[in-house]
């Protein structure tokens, strides 16, 4: 029972473009949610979060968006930058107690020069 | 040190050896979790822990799999008699306290059972 879902395994933009990665999930008790970026051989590195009373959260180039009614949550990275070719994870905890994330499968982005 | 540490980098075991791996988390953090990332799919849950105890090892996968953070700091995560399906990065991540996310993450042991 995949409960996050990263829908997208790939995806190639244009440098200085805007990257869009989408996540999707199923349980409805999540109420915090993270993406992280991941280059090959190294661990995963935070990058931004949400938690579920905000539906946007902006950090420089990246901003998440948070729509609950549908269980979906987007990445938006602009200008993207060719550092920016990576795995991305979006992972989704409740805020309380023990925080286990729970990730989705990633979604490859490769920015063109 | 700045970031959580794990050693080894990279282990290769026979099939049924026993594998211990080693997380040292951030100074000062109370709250710690090992994952396990097989290859192309994104990290699952194995245990957490508070300090030095463990609330929650409903990630693990069998009875072969045992962890410790005996003194509330470095964690050891052990496999018994491992197979060839325990062949996963393991990753280890640490936060302040309970509430204070995000997570952080060494880089992971990579384990190879032959």
């Amino acid at each position: 029972d995949q409960q996050v879902k990263q829908n997208s395994p790939s995806l190639s933009v244009q440098e200085g473009r805007i990257s869009i990665l989408n996540c999707d999930y199923t349980n409805s008790m999540f109420d915090y949610f993270l993406w992280y970026k991941k280059y090959p051989a190294e661990g995963p590195t935070f990058l931004i979060s949400i938690s579920s009373i905000k539906d946007k959260n902006e950090d420089g180039r990246f901003t998440v968006f948070l729509n609950k009614s549908a269980k979906h949550l987007s990445l938006h990275i602009v200008p993207s930058q060719p550092g920016d070719s990576a795995v991305y994870f979006c992972a989704a905890s409740r805020y309380s107690g023990n925080e286990k994330l729970t990730f989705g499968t990633g979604t490859r982005l490769t920015i063109i020069p | 040190g700045a970031g959580v540490s794990q050693s080894p980098r990279y282990k290769v075991a026979k099939r049924g050896q026993d594998v211990a791996l080693r997380c040292d988390p951030i100074s000062g953090h109370v709250s710690l979790f090992w994952y396990q990332q097989a290859l192309g799919q994104g990290p699952e849950f194995l245990t957490y822990f508070q300090n030095e105890a463990q609330l929650d090892k409903s990630g693990l996968p069998s009875d072969r799999f045992f962890a410790e953070r005996p003194e509330g700091s470095v964690s050891t995560l052990k496999i018994q008699r491992t197979q060839q399906e325990d062949s996963a990065v393991y990753l280890c991540a640490s936060s302040p306290g309970p509430g204070n996310q995000p997570q952080h993450f060494g880089d992971g042991t990579r384990l190879s059972i032959l």
